[in-house]
């Protein structure tokens, strides 16, 4: 079974809209991290927001915040006001284990957000 | 303070032949992790490195290995290339093991042909 799922491959917003990327997750681990990336057409993996397991409120970072529903297992990433700049790939990630783990990031397939003027 | 660095940005290589690539981390950072990021299988974890020490490694051949340096420093190698070894090599790096947060660079496109 796959551990991150982001079921929506494209997605197409007009600019100044609010979007929320869905990404669900699969582990028994009570202890584990997650976290969402964008990634440009450049390559680079840049970090966006990171929700502990254990964390009790919604992490936010500017425009973006995290909706972290942990009975539903589910970590939506919202983007406020969206921007040109926000067209990217982006990709939720997890990572089990106490302290941070050893295996690593478990990435999803990603989606690709396209902001249209 | 410095982001992740990894070089060559670029490389073309010969199938059979073997590559070294090289990832600098956050200063004070002391864990770097490899992760490869092919159109068909996504992103997929490598290995990690802390103190020198491989800690974890993903599901790859032995063509695949890395090594760590005092300094944080990594490299990673990929022995006997083939076509399926293309693909863009991120590393990222952490403060340790008891941290989540990983820092990515910009990564290494390797072709093989």
């Amino acid at each position: 079974a796959q551990k991150i799922t982001q079921t929506q491959p494209g997605m197409f917003v007009q600019e100044k809209e609010a979007v929320t990327l869905d990404c669900t997750y699969d582990t028994s681990d009570p202890s584990y991290g997650l976290f969402w990336y964008k990634q440009p057409s450049s390559g680079e993996m840049i970090f966006l927001i990171y929700q502990g397991s254990y964390d009790q409120q919604n992490a936010t970072e500017g425009r973006y915040s995290l909706n972290f529903q942990k009975a539903r297992k589910s970590a939506n990433l919202v983007i406020s006001a969206s921007q040109l700049g926000d067209s990217a790939m982006y990709f939720c990630a997890m990572r089990e284990g106490q302290g941070g783990g050893a295996d690593g990031l478990t990435f999803g397939k990603g989606t690709h957000l396209i902001i249209q003027p | 303070k410095a982001g992740v660095t990894q070089t060559p940005r670029y490389l073309i290589k010969t199938r059979g032949q073997q590559v070294t690539l090289s990832c600098s981390p956050i200063s004070g950072h002391r864990s770097v992790s490899w992760y490869q990021q092919t159109p068909g299988q996504g992103l997929q974890f490598l290995f990690e490195y802390f103190s020198e020490t491989q800690r974890n490694k993903g599901n790859f051949p032995g063509r695949f290995s890395g090594r760590q340096f005092s300094n944080s420093r990594s490299e990673m190698n990929v022995s006997t290339l083939e076509l399926g070894d293309s693909a863009l090599y991120l590393c990222a790096s952490s403060p340790g093991p008891g941290t989540y947060e990983q820092y990515f660079g910009p990564g290494t496109r390797l072709t093989v042909t």
